[in-house]
């Protein structure tokens, strides 16, 4: 069975662009999850979303993330205008059903130069 | 919200040996995960175990969530078990994981 999926694993680019990170859920998962990984702070989560509409996007850093889930099998997090700051790795995972256990992608290693 | 700690926060062993990593939590929890996060980056699942035991080749897991600790086992370690070994419980709403710090494992043959 494929995982989660995320594009791309690396990610390098200057101040000031937009970056775009993608997520394809496990087939049949209804949560989304997005997590960011750092030094400082560890692993924490951004937003989340239940059947394609997002429910808590609370630890979201800023205005400049945004986060999207035009339908059950696509899902984007964007940063614009970046800043070194959100150097991170950024982790997709999706659940069955709230409770049951996460499954987490391969991870996007952002650096903003 | 639910506080987790992790201990150690590193552990060093020879191959072979046998080892024991535990998670404190605050709280009640709905869920209880293990990972393994591997030298490339990747986050491995291990065990969900809310409460009970659970083993897996070399691997088990023990949560006695009354007490509010879950216990990770490895026993006769080898070098590709070295890594970061996270804890992780569902929050009292019931969705976004809070992850302890870890703990950080190196096996030397």
């Amino acid at each position: 069975d494929a995982g989660v999926i995320q594009s791309p694993r690396h990610e390098v680019t200057e101040m000031g662009q937009e970056v775009t990170l993608r997520c394809k859920p496990i087939s049949g998962h209804d949560y989304l999850f997005w997590y960011r990984q750092t030094m400082m702070r560890g692993l924490e989560l951004l937003i989340y979303f239940n059947n394609n509409v997002p429910i808590d996007d609370s630890g979201m850093p800023e205005d400049r993330f945004s986060a999207k889930m035009p339908n059950a099998s696509f899902s984007t997090l964007k940063i614009q205008p970046s800043e070194p700051r959100d150097s991170a790795v950024y982790f997709c995972a999706s659940s069955l059903r709230d409770t049951q256990p996460q499954h987490f992608g391969d991870g996007t290693r952002l650096s903003i130069l | 919200g639910i506080q987790v700690e992790q201990s150690p926060p590193d552990l060093i062993l020879q191959e072979g040996a046998n080892s024991t990593l535990r998670c404190n939590f605050s709280d009640s929890v709905n869920n209880l995960q293990w990972f393994h996060q591997n030298p490339w980056g990747q986050l491995i699942n291990l065990f969900y175990i809310p409460s009970g035991t659970k083993q897996n080749g070399r691997l088990s897991a023990t949560t006695v969530a009354t007490e509010r600790y879950s216990l990770l086992y490895i026993s006769s370690s080898q070098t590709t078990d070295s890594g970061v070994y996270f804890c992780a419980v569902l929050n009292q709403a019931g969705t976004a994981l809070i992850f302890g710090k870890g703990t950080t494992l190196s096996v030397s043959s």
